[in-house]
């Protein structure tokens, strides 16, 4: 059972689009990661939110975390080429002794 | 600064060979250490992670084992490969544990 559903799993758009990925559970989470991946590559840490309602933004991305702790939301403005990648979302709790729960993933192609 | 080592980059091995594929960190002292393994384009499946030398907890009862002789060394391991360990395996750390890094990935074809 996947405790964190990713949507959609799969989105294809123009260069200069904007697209939004979604992360949700009914689990509350301490902390929820955003990774990316490029193919044949390890994910690379994009943010960490802790807060719930916390908003942080890295250049043209936006990360939301939801009030109750149970989702969060990747927002990309004006995507480009260089976004295409699989984005993951990893839940953790501090019960967990340090283990994620991982998302399976949305994979996101900008075509230019 | 840390970084995170796995050898090989890519591996291909007949059914029911041995397998060991390892994964060294630098810059950080004894740190989280996870082995997960990703489907094609998919999430990733947790295997082992480890707290500490030679302390090692399996998620997944499966074909393969994991061992960690040195406080920055992880090694996963199998006596005998099926075709369903074919994969792309992924060593990852953390000090906080809800911050991991991950290496390079190791891709394995069982033939």
């Amino acid at each position: 059972t996947q405790l964190l559903e990713q949507s959609p799993q799969f989105l294809s758009i123009q260069e200069g689009e904007n697209l939004t990925v979604y992360c949700n559970s009914s689990s509350v989470f301490s902390s929820l990661q955003w990774y990316r991946q490029e193919p044949g590559e390890g994910p690379v840490l994009l943010v960490t939110v802790v807060t719930g309602g916390e908003v942080k933004k890295l250049k043209r991305l936006t990360f939301q975390f939801g009030d109750a702790r149970k989702d969060s939301s990747l927002h990309i403005t004006a995507a480009q080429p260089g976004d295409t990648g699989l984005y993951l979302c990893a839940g953790y709790k501090t019960d967990s002794w340090g283990k994620l729960q991982f998302g399976a993933g949305t994979q996101v192609v900008v075509t230019p | 600064s840390q970084t995170i080592h796995q050898w090989p980059a890519t591996l291909v091995q007949p059914v029911g060979s041995p397998l060991s594929l390892e994964c060294t960190v630098e810059g950080t002292s004894n740190p989280n250490l996870y082995w997960y393994r990703q489907a094609a384009g998919r999430g990733l499946q947790l295997l082992f992670y480890s707290v500490g030398i030679g302390q090692i907890s399996s998620e997944v009862p499966q074909n393969l084992s994991a061992s960690r002789p040195q406080d920055r060394q992880f090694i996963l391991s199998s006596k005998k490969l099926l075709l369903s360990d074919s994969g792309f395996y992924l060593c990852a750390w953390s000090v906080i544990g809800y911050e991991q890094y991950f290496g390079p990935g190791t891709r394995l074809t069982v033939t």
